[in-house]
């Protein structure tokens, strides 16, 4: 099992430009996640998706699109991407349980740097 | 809501010393605690959990007992060696006044010199 998987690993766009992170799990989980990493901050929640056909926001949403593909796939999409943006961004699932004994499985990032 | 409180680094150590990394959390009901691992250019790894109050999760030395009467989740290692070097991100998830989306505390660099 390859588990979370995540393109590109890195990327440099300039300031405008667009770009859609691709994300992929291969474990059969409900749920999926994309995080921000930044210095000093920790990981914050800038979009979820609870269930294949439900997205929601996070505590950072602004600026970003995610789309549920289907049960496997979850993409981030920056639409005009500002400097701002510069940050190392994660996926992540979890089996989505309510009973929360619910670890979640993390990709290697991306590391996007907007110039 | 929901938060976990992690001391700053970053802790630096000597090779084979023993180590603590401080977590405390506010939560309601009985959340689920983890401890995971970001070893450098990597994502986040779990490395251990409890689900129940003075349940013991350990794993790879490592060590932190679920303490519902001081809402802590320390961790702790006996002796520790350079290939710990890495952040230590303390979490809950499944509070009755939350869900399961993970609290995350804000990491601890672990720094381990030969």
């Amino acid at each position: 099992n390859a588990g979370v998987t995540q393109t590109p690993k890195f990327q440099v766009l300039k300031t405008g430009q667009s770009m859609t992170l691709q994300c992929a799990q291969d474990m059969n989980h409900n749920s999926m996640y994309w995080y921000r990493q930044d210095p000093g901050m920790g990981l914050r929640l800038i979009y979820y998706s609870a269930s294949e056909g439900t997205t929601d926001k996070g505590e950072v949403p602004n600026g970003y699109n995610v789309s549920r593909l289907n049960k496997r796939e979850f993409s981030l999409r920056l639409e005009s991407a500002a400097p701002s943006q510069t940050s190392v961004y994660f996926c992540a699932s979890s089996e989505g349980t309510s009973g929360g004994y619910n670890e979640q499985f993390f990709g290697p990032g991306t590391r996007l740097t907007v110039l | 809501g929901d938060s976990v409180t992690q001391m700053e680094g970053p802790v630096t150590l000597s090779e084979e010393a023993f180590l603590t990394i401080n977590c405390t959390y506010t939560a309601t009901g009985y959340p689920s605690l983890f401890w995971y691992v970001q070893y450098p250019g990597e994502g986040l790894q779990l490395l251990l959990k409890a689900t129940k109050a003075d349940d013991k999760g350990s794993n790879k030395g490592f060590e932190a007992t679920y303490r519902k009467e001081t809402t802590s989740f320390h961790l702790e290692k006996g002796s520790v060696q350079v290939s710990d070097s890495a952040v230590y991100f303390c979490a809950l998830s499944g509070s009755s006044g939350g869900s399961y989306i993970p609290t995350f505390g804000r990491g601890t660099s672990l720094i381990v010199h030969p």
